[in-house]
Parts: C-alpha cells; structure tokens; sequence
C-alpha cells in the first residue's frame, strides 16, 4: 500500500534562516505529490503540487519543492523563513488508483517552530 | 468566496452516544471529502463524494460510521454508537475539477473537534 513519510515530527528554525522540510513516498509508480500547510485555527490549505514536467516545482507563500524519482522524495523548501510560517505541514501523495477516486493519503506532518 | 462551512466546531459525547456533523461546501465543488484527523497524525480520508454519489467509502468503519450529500451539496457525517478511539477532529474539504488541472487541490473547513468521554 501507498505510504507517506515525515521523518521529522518537530523542526526549529530562526527567523530568516532556511527551510527544509523531507517527505518521502513509497509507490510503485509516481503519484501525484501535494504539500499542505495547517496553521492554528484554520483548515489546511495546498502550498503546491507536482504531476509531471520540471521536479522543481514553486507554490504560495514563497515555498518550492523537488521532486526527485531515485529518492522517492518531495522536500519542501523555503529560503528565508517568517515567524507567520510556523504551522503543521503535510506531505501528501494521490496514487491514481483509478475510477475517480482522488482522495490523499497524508503523512504525519512535521511541527514547524519559529525562533525570533 | 465563502470557504467549506463546517458545524459543530465543538462537541464531547459520551462513549456509546451518537453524533452527527454537517458540512457546506464552497458553491459549485462537485467534489466532498470527509477525513478524520487524529491528534499527531495526518488527516485520513473516509469518503469520498462525487455530487450525491458514492466514489470511495474503502475506509469508512461501516458498522458505526455513515455518510450522505443530499441533493448534491450540503452533507453530514454520522458516528454511531461512538467509541473512545473517535475522540478527532473532522475534517470536510471539497474540490471544483477533477481532471488533472485541479487534482489534489482541496478546500478545508476548519473541522469539527469531537470528544468521546
């Protein structure tokens, strides 16, 4: 069965300091692969999504991720982070099993932590 | 645009009770979803609806949980007889496209939190 992984449950960062949030799949076939933000108080919102073309591939709020095949992973990077991106991120992963199902499958999010 | 509406935002039952949760999708979403999102773990889908048809109920425990979208639009979402271990938040998103353009982008509502006492 198809699998997403968050190795980090919790990542500190310092304001304005760089950004690298890993999620790594397990799928035969390469998914359709989705990056949410949960922030305290509202419902998750899609930061970007890669379906095919270029692995690097840009969202809101100034975030980008790569897609890399060998790896099976989609990381999630941000070069200078703001104390308003401290939130639950998800990785998450549609595997296209066909019949118009779509429904995620969702890591187990990584806890982003601002330091001033 | 108004967002996914969701109701109760809040509520504690008693193990054995019952409960329902009603949801709003953003106008014109042919798409809704149910999740059930347990603390410190990622949302996990329940059903999957298609306007008022069924696409995918693979992970909706059948025996105490049911689901249904009148019409097209507006759903709720049953537990029945509850158990400690339904102690989440609920979570309804609904999406406009389903073809490529628009797969994977779901709209949240901020979810209703259930406690089973």
């Amino acid at each position: 069965a198809q699998s997403v992984t968050q190795p980090d449950i919790h990542i500190t960062v310092s304001e304005g300091a760089s950004l690298e949030l890993r999620c790594n799949y397990s799928y035969g076939a390469t998914p359709y692969l989705f990056w949410y933000v949960q922030s305290p108080g509202q419902g998750l919102q899609l930061l970007l999504k890669y379906f095919s073309g270029d692995t690097l591939v840009q969202g809101i709020k100034g975030f980008e991720a790569e897609f890399k095949r060998s790896q099976s992973s989609f990381n999630l990077r941000k070069p200078s982070v703001h104390w308003s991106d401290a939130a639950e991120y998800f990785c998450a992963v549609d595997p296209d099993s066909g019949g118009g199902a779509d429904g995620l499958t969702f890591g187990k999010g990584t806890h982003l932590i601002i330091q001033p | 645009e108004a967002g996914v509406a969701q109701s109760p935002r809040y509520k504690i039952i008693e193990k054995r009770q019952s409960v329902a949760f009603w949801c709003n999708p953003i106008s014109g979403h042919a798409t809704l979803y149910w999740y059930q999102q347990i603390l410190g773990q990622g949302p996990k889908l329940l059903i999957q609806f298609q306007n008022n048809g069924v696409v995918d109920d693979s992970q909706l425990p059948k025996d105490r949980f049911s689901a249904e979208r009148l019409k097209g639009v507006d759903s709720t979402l049953k537990i029945q007889p509850a158990k400690l271990e339904d102690s989440a938040v609920y979570l309804c998103a609904s999406s406009l496209d389903m073809g490529q353009a628009g797969r994977g982008e779901l709209f949240f509502g901020e979810g209703s939190r259930l406690t089973v006492l």
